[in-house]
């Protein structure tokens, strides 16, 4: 079975802090993603990368950044946390653009 | 802008037949696909449409027409565990970027 592991699942943080969200899957996806989800306001791309240090903004990249340096593995940064960025980040992976998203089980992140 | 504009809550009694739309308008168009979430659980993948026409696996059919950027799910004889939100998904480009609408809530009611 596929599995894509994301490192906390519930994380607090005062604002201004950097945060590391990490996310690892395990079956050689080239393509790898990060969402966030919020109440009413569905999934949206924060960023994704189709390949090792490839990466592409998504619908809301602002205050977010990413890095990829090994396959297996996608961090999410965020820079100088704010209290608006208190939502469930979500983790995927694909393999090719057609392929079905496999997610991992969410990190929770609360900003006071 | 890109928008995928899809009902916000849909209601159905267990053996019922549902059909939750989408519409989107992106500035790419590769396919279509759904997802279902389970409160507090990730989303899981349920079909994927590239064209025209109507895909069926077991009580799921989904449907899409590129010219009218419209696509369909077609849930049969519904099941309280399909209650459930089911987010719409447009690959926007060759290198696969996905975006999602913001799902609608099923419920399935006795």
């Amino acid at each position: 079975d596929v599995k894509v592991t994301q490192s906390s699942r519930y994380l607090v943080k005062r604002t201004g802090e950097k945060v590391f969200l990490e996310c690892v899957q395990d079956m050689d996806h080239e393509n790898m993603f990060w969402y966030r989800q919020d109440p009413g306001l569905g999934l949206r791309l924060i960023y994704f990368s189709y390949d090792v240090k490839m990466k592409e903004k998504g619908d809301i990249p602002e205050g977010y950044s990413v890095s990829r340096e090994k396959k297996e593995r996608f961090s999410l940064i965020l820079e100088s946390a704010s209290t608006n960025q208190t939502s469930m980040y979500l983790c995927a992976s694909r393999t090719g653009v057609t392929g079905e998203l496999f997610f991992g089980e969410g990190s929770r992140l609360t900003v006071l | 802008g890109q928008s995928l504009e899809q009902p916000s809550e849909v209601t159905a009694v267990e053996g019922a037949i549902v059909q939750i739309n989408c519409t989107y308008q992106t500035s790419g168009f590769y396919g279509l696909s759904w997802y279902q979430q389970h409160d507090g659980g990730a989303p899981t993948f349920l079909s994927y449409n590239a064209l025209d026409g109507l895909e069926e696996t077991g009580r799921f059919s989904s449907f899409l027409s590129r010219s009218d950027s419209y696509g369909y799910l077609l849930l049969q004889e519904l099941q309280m565990k399909d209650s459930a939100s089911y987010f719409c998904a447009v690959r926007a480009n060759q290198g696969g970027k996905l975006i999602f609408g913001q799902g609608t809530e099923l419920s399935v009611k006795p």
